[in-house]
């Protein structure tokens, strides 16, 4: 099973609005990311957690806020998000971080929409 | 230098044709060079990789060529199909960036029946 599941598939929010998107994989990997992707660019990594801690934030703005609860979940909590915020958000994983040459397996993403 | 040069950005092939998509980079401490497939609604999906030491990799219909004093990578569809229609990113990534895969801008592959 090399799948990675993410939910909601979409989400329309509100500038004022918290939610959370959640990513699951039950493939034995400790490396886990999150990605931002705008129309016709490529993904974007935001926050890359390795055994269950953060590993690197790419100077992302507060109101993205990463957990990791247990080695097979990630989510990403949203709070008072602006219109450019808008756009697929995009978890992978891997069994290790990735310049070992490890292959990344994404999510089919969270189209998110902030109104 | 931490750039990874995608052309096309779009590129349209009969099917049948045979689909190529360039790759440059400057940074010589990359040593993986993926190629993700993204076809809309989905996450980018690995197609095929390479390492350095290898001029050239054949996966089915898919072939990475690959120009270590160029700098130079390439992808090669033969025999194109509708279904191979997608968005496709070259990267490279190296063991001392840890988990950064540097992407390349992305190039739109259409199949023409």
């Amino acid at each position: 099973d090399t799948e990675v599941t993410q939910t909601p598939k979409h989400l329309v929010m509100g500038m004022t609005n918290k939610k959370s998107l959640k990513c699951e994989q039950h493939m034995g990997h400790r490396a886990m990311y999150w990605y931002k992707q705008k129309a016709k660019k490529p993904p974007e990594l935001m926050f890359v957690y390795s055994y269950e801690k953060l590993s690197i934030n790419e100077s992302v703005p507060s109101r993205f806020s990463p957990e990791c609860p247990n080695s097979s979940l990630l989510n990403l909590h949203l709070h008072a998000l602006q219109p450019e915020d808008s756009a697929l958000y995009l978890c992978a994983s891997s069994q290790r971080l990735a310049g070992a040459q490890e292959t990344q397996y994404f999510g089919p993403g969270t189209r998110l929409l902030v109104l | 230098q931490q750039q990874v040069k995608q052309s096309p950005q779009s590129l349209i092939v009969q099917k049948g044709g045979i689909s190529i998509i360039n790759c440059a980079y400057e940074n010589t401490a990359f040593d993986y060079f993926p190629w993700y497939q993204q076809f809309p609604g989905k996450g980018p999906a690995l197609l095929i990789a390479i390492r350095p030491d290898v001029s050239e990799k054949k996966e089915g219909r898919f072939t990475i060529s690959f120009n270590k004093s160029a700098k130079q990578f390439s992808l090669h569809i033969m025999d194109s199909q509708p279904g191979d229609s997608a968005t496709y990113f070259c990267a490279a990534s190296s063991y001392s960036s840890a988990s950064k895969i540097i992407f390349g801008s992305g190039t739109r592959l259409s199949i023409r029946p």
